[in-house]
């Protein structure tokens, strides 16, 4: 079983703070992925990062994959209200076959 | 990226009784899963549903229990069988589409089912 250590598992924040989600395994990665939920949808997925130190934004969102490719960050700058949701990261393998999904952490942003 | 119908979207289902979730695809998909979700937590894979032959079931999942079926290439079942409220949970349909290595996945917006 390949595991994926995801913290925190809950984040209440106020409007305009900073945060920064880790996911953290023992395990290599072929790539890393993160998505993000809203109650009664489906996870929607917002990046996949794939070389070591790979560092991509969407927007006021920065990814971060580790060097060795087990960890990734996920930092949102300026939280909005609009961000509140379930960030899940998932991990894929390609001995694998399957993404491993980490525990997930809900964001409430207050406004 | 590929559109997902799911449906029921929410169900409230006696002991005892089964249900079949439908997933449907906008287009024709080599890679389809079932996952289960309990509400804010993480996803757990249930099977892989291949087109043609019978489904790839993860470790804690029979086909007894959750059988699955696979016609085409854009359509898929789960049914949840002799159901008590234990599996009273979000059952999510999802695609895969690999591009270099990764395997990322569309999701359905999940069938809300309450047993009593």
């Amino acid at each position: 079983t390949q595991l994926l250590e995801q913290s925190p598992q809950f984040l209440s924040i106020q409007e305009g703070e900073n945060l920064t989600v880790y996911c953290n395994s023992s395990s290599v990665f072929s790539s890393l992925q993160w998505y993000r939920q809203e109650p009664g949808e489906g996870p929607v997925l917002l990046v996949t990062v794939v070389t070591g130190g790979e560092v991509k934004k969407l927007k006021r969102l920065t990814f971060q994959f580790g060097d060795a490719r087990k960890d990734s960050s996920l930092h949102i700058t300026a939280a909005q209200p609009g961000d509140t949701g379930l960030y899940l990261c998932a991990g894929y393998k390609e001995s694998y076959g399957k993404l491993t999904f980490g525990q997930g952490t809900i964001l409430t942003v207050h406004p | 990226s590929a559109v997902i119908s799911q449906k029921p979207s929410r169900d409230i289902c006696q002991r005892g009784t089964s249900l079949t979730i439908q997933c449907q695809v906008d287009s024709q998909v080599t890679m389809m899963f079932w996952y289960r979700q309990q509400p804010g937590q993480s996803l757990t894979l249930i099977a892989t549903a291949n087109q043609g032959s019978e489904a790839t079931y993860e470790s804690g999942f029979v086909i007894d229990k959750f059988p699955i079926s696979r016609p085409n290439l854009t359509f898929s079942t789960l049914t949840v069988s002799n159901m008590s409220p234990e599996d009273s949970s979000i059952y999510l349909c999802s695609v895969g589409q690999g591009s270099s290595g990764a395997n990322v996945l569309t999701f359905g917006a999940g069938s809300r089912l309450t047993v009593l």
